[in-house]
């Protein structure tokens, strides 16, 4: 099972909105409503931020978005702050009963 | 409070085994199913292995079978990650994460233990 593909980087500015972008295949993204995202801090353990391609956790700002077409899934983040700098991550349940996390996207804010 | 607490890293040298060991609490622990993730140093997140509420069912990452065995004892709340042939490439930081909303997701995290290959 290969890694879902991320941009390696993305950058912003404070107060700013970004994308990334998360695409797969038939056999993971594009088959199942099970995707989900991470942010990482160094040194950090992973922070859920969307489950269920669109749900957000109790406690997670609703800066933070999900969406999905076909294989490609996104995470949108409104007004850009100095803390969202970090590494974020996709995931998504395959048709071959395991999950598969996307490479990583590094976040700078300027 | 929520606690996963991950114990069974260190330094092993290549070839040899490992046992991990992630002991949960504050929550019951049969409800949920759980993984194990791992992170190589400066790399990204790559799913290992999981298993089901109950035990009955076992998930692993195509590139790991045969190595990599789960397993959970739900009257000791422990979740095990059994390793052989380990190589270098094993190195890294591995995390037990539950699926707290039972999506096949990983809402909670423990701190990670150490797994370092070499001779």
């Amino acid at each position: 099972q290969s890694a879902l593909t991320q941009p390696a980087s993305v950058t912003g500015s404070p107060g700013q909105s970004i994308t990334i972008s998360c695409t797969g295949s038939r056999s993971d993204v594009g088959a199942y409503d099970s995707v989900s995202w991470y942010q990482q801090h160094p040194g950090k353990a992973p922070k859920l931020l969307i489950y269920d391609v669109k749900n957000r956790p109790p406690g997670v700002f609703n800066r933070f978005s999900g969406s999905k077409s076909g294989n490609t899934a996104s995470l949108a983040i409104s007004g850009l702050q100095p803390e969202d700098e970090a590494d974020y991550y996709c995931n998504s349940y395959t048709t071959s009963a395991t999950w598969v996390f996307g490479g990583g996207t590094k976040l700078t804010v300027l | 409070e929520v606690q996963l607490l991950e114990s069974g890293g260190g330094l092993v040298q290549p070839g040899g085994s490992l046992r991990l060991s992630c002991a949960a609490s504050g929550f019951t622990f049969t409800n949920y199913a759980i993984s194990w993730v791992r992170q190589a140093p400066g790399k990204g997140l790559e799913w290992v292995s999981g298993v089901s509420g109950g035990g009955g069912s076992t998930y692993q990452a195509d590139s790991l079978k045969g190595r990599f065995t789960v397993s959970r004892d739900n009257s000791k709340n422990t979740l095990y990650l059994q390793m052989n042939s380990l190589r270098a490439e094993d190195t890294g930081l591995y995390y037990c994460a539950l699926d707290l909303y039972h999506s096949g997701s990983f809402y909670y995290w423990g701190q990670g233990t150490l797994v370092t290959v070499s001779s």
